[in-house]
């Protein structure tokens, strides 16, 4: 059973760039979430997808945008980066009707310089 | 709006040593809450939660967690510290009514076990 994937693994980019994050769910799950856990803290919520739209959104800025396809895989895309995006990004999936019980992916670290 | 506090940004035990590591939360409807671990590297591994069923919840290696409503805690134990044990923890709440999916986080517990 294959849990959350995530690619890639590690990506560097220079201020004012754009990043695409991807995300595979868990086997059966249906929703996907995204959460920045920056050094030394824990994992922030971003947005959840479900159903193709945006379901929920954190306290980031329109910065931050996503898509979720019909397969269920998603895309966490960040424009115009800038040095404090550096940080850990991690995708968790779960299933509709228990969209709390997140399972979590090993995460894209991504350095900002 | 929801919070969690985790007492303790660093804990010590030793081997065979109880682990207690502690979670406060603040919520204004019933919460669900859940304990993760994350290992060096890598994402968050779900220990347990706490879905409004028992109060005394059990997880995955010999880990449990009691909710307690008057005290607003949902502290995490374990009769007995393993080196693999180190690592950070997180405990989590989220809202139970319908319309919110976000999980918020403390700020996290590092365990280390000394032999």
């Amino acid at each position: 059973d294959a849990g959350v994937t995530q690619s890639p693994t590690h990506l560097i980019k220079t201020r004012g760039q754009q990043v695409t994050l991807r995300c595979s769910p868990k086997s059966g799950h249906d929703t996907v979430s995204w959460y920045q856990q920056a050094l030394g803290q824990g994992p922030q919520f971003i947005f959840q997808y479900y159903e193709e739209e945006e379901r929920q959104r954190g306290n980031f800025p329109d910065r931050f945008s996503g898509h979720q396809f019909p397969n269920y895989s998603s895309e966490l895309n960040v424009n115009a980066l800038l040095l404090g995006d550096s940080a850990l990004y991690l995708c968790a999936s779960s299933f509709r009707d228990a969209p709390n019980e997140q399972f979590f992916g090993p995460g894209t670290r991504l350095t900002v310089l | 709006a929801q919070s969690v506090t985790q007492l303790g940004s660093h804990v010590s035990v030793s081997e065979g040593a109880l682990v207690l590591l502690r979670c406060n939360y603040s919520s204004s409807v019933p919460p669900y809450l859940f304990w993760y671990v994350q290992y060096p590297n890598q994402g968050l591994q779900l220990l347990l939660k706490y879905t409004s069923a028992a109060t005394l919840v059990k997880g995955i290696n010999d880990f449990e967690a009691e909710f307690k409503k008057s005290e607003t805690s949902f502290h995490l134990t374990k009769p007995s510290a393993h080196m693999s044990d180190a690592a950070e923890y997180f405990c989590a709440v989220s809202e139970s009514g319908a319309g919110s999916y976000q999980l918020t986080f403390g700020k996290g517990t590092k365990l280390s076990v000394i032999p």
